[in-house]
């Protein structure tokens, strides 16, 4: 276990529908991430949160609308998504500092028909 | 702009072998690099890091990685591989900038398969 937990761990939505994620970590970490893991491609950074305060926003469709209430928590907010949009969200957190590596939770796996 | 290029889709190694994963990158300045793995169903998992000081660093499970700053490049290796050592094995880069976020980018992944 690294900390952070994540729910659902599995999420099947139609394009229609409106879901949320759920990020938690329990490290004490002031910087929470989220990314998207799909087949062959690399990595990528969705959002970032600083102290609760959005500091990265990767050029996200706003069908993705994450909220971050506190250090300890992170959403995204889906709706209307598409079937490209199938793939592995990933959370993160770490202390803030660029040195710091990041903690993942373990995922949730979205598939949108 | 920055990037991680990891050469290989997937490496195979014998148990028992040496195995190396190779990462190259690309940054301005000087970079903060890390490598993850990640298990089947599982999010990344951090092995080690190069921040600054002794080229050569070790991590866990035995992995460890050299800093070479001319060839930019961050090689991850084990000296003797184990079959649990099979996994997806991600390299990342950070600008070591003094001010300001610093987004980490990271590379395709390469994944290992160690033969028994």
């Amino acid at each position: 276990e690294t900390g952070v937990t994540q729910t659902p761990r599995h999420l099947v939505m139609g394009m229609t529908n409106k879901k949320s994620l759920k990020c938690e970590q329990h490290l004490g970490h002031n910087a929470m991430y989220w990314y998207k893991q799909s087949a062959k491609k690399p990595l990528e950074l969705m959002f970032v949160y600083n102290f609760k305060e959005q500091t990265e926003n990767n050029s996200v469709p706003s069908r993705f609308s994450p909220e971050c209430p506190n250090s300890s928590h992170l959403f995204l907010h889906l709706h209307t998504l598409q079937p490209e949009d199938s793939a592995l969200y990933l959370c993160a957190s770490s202390p803030s500092g660029l040195a710091y590596e990041q903690y993942f939770g373990p995922g949730t796996r979205l598939t949108v028909t | 702009a920055q990037s991680v290029a990891q050469p290989e889709d997937q490496v195979n190694v014998a148990e028992g072998n040496p195995l190396t994963v190779k990462c190259t990158y690309s940054v301005s300045g000087n970079p903060y690099l890390f490598w993850y793995v990640q298990y089947p169903n599982r999010g990344l998992q951090f092995l080690l890091k190069y921040i600054t000081g002794d080229n050569l660093v070790k991590g866990s499970y035995g992995f460890e990685a050299e800093f070479n700053k001319s060839q930019t490049c961050f090689h991850l290796k084990k000296p003797s591989a184990l079959v649990c050592d099979s996994a997806l094995y991600f390299c990342a880069v950070r600008a070591a900038y003094s001010g300001g976020y610093q987004k980490v980018t990271f590379g395709t992944g390469t994944k290992l398969q160690v033969i028994p």
